[in-house]
């Protein structure tokens, strides 16, 4: 089982649609959890943070259960500027120090 | 700009050429992250420096790749005898101490021939 796995896509959706980003991880220790969101050939750059109460930042809401191991993002009111792929991120702590741990990611496409 | 940079942006190398990457990290950062990242896949953890000491290596880095931070600062990522395996992406990111989140720079995309 890969450690951090996230849905195929590509997402294709209108303008103006809600999505939403699924993403489980294996690794019970993690500790903490983000969504970094990476255009074409670009460097990956970070979205939000997730907190286990959810959190919000405009059109993005992150959540997180840790029973499940399971993390979701919902993008409403979709805007071509959007389109992008969404990479899942987790964190182990090793020794006083954290290491990223990436999903393949999940591809947007906001078409008008 | 203060944020992460990373020379050259594009390297194209002949098969069993050296190459070698440079990335600055935020200058407040003591931390600092070499990933590598081929096409479909997210990134993936190649090392790790706290101020000058490399604390962490993947088994992704063979013998082949060495990574040095000498004063603390700036970083280098060498790859001996390069490989058509060795295309990818190379990023490097950086993080202040106690602080999980990462910040990446543009990257180095090495294409090997």
């Amino acid at each position: 089982r890969k450690e951090v796995e996230q849905d195929p896509g590509p997402f294709n959706v209108p303008e103006g649609a809600t999505v939403a980003f699924n993403c489980t991880y294996s690794n019970s220790a993690s500790q903490s959890f983000f969504w970094y969101r990476q255009d074409c050939r670009k460097e990956p750059k970070l979205l939000m943070s997730v907190y286990s109460s959810g959190n919000e930042d405009g059109r993005f809401t992150a959540q997180l259960n840790r029973a499940s191991q399971y993390i979701s993002l919902l993008i409403r009111d979709s805007k071509l500027s959007d389109s992008a792929t969404y990479l899942c991120v987790v964190t182990a702590l090793n020794s006083g120090y954290s290491t990223l741990t990436f999903g393949k990611g999940t591809m947007l496409l906001v078409s008008p | 700009d203060t944020g992460v940079s990373q020379n050259p942006r594009h390297k194209i190398t002949k098969r069993g050429q050296n190459v070698t990457f440079r990335c600055d990290p935020i200058s407040e950062h003591n931390r600092l992250y070499w990933y590598r990242q081929t096409l479909g896949q997210g990134p993936e953890f190649l090392t790790y420096f706290q101020n000058e000491a490399q604390l962490e290596k993947s088994r992704l880095l063979s013998d082949r790749f060495s990574a040095e931070r000498p004063k603390g600062s700036f970083s280098t990522l060498e790859i001996q005898r390069t490989e058509q395996g060795d295309s990818a992406m190379y990023l490097c990111a950086s993080s202040s101490l106690g602080i999980y989140e990462q910040y990446f720079g543009p990257g180095t995309r090495l294409t090997v021939t």
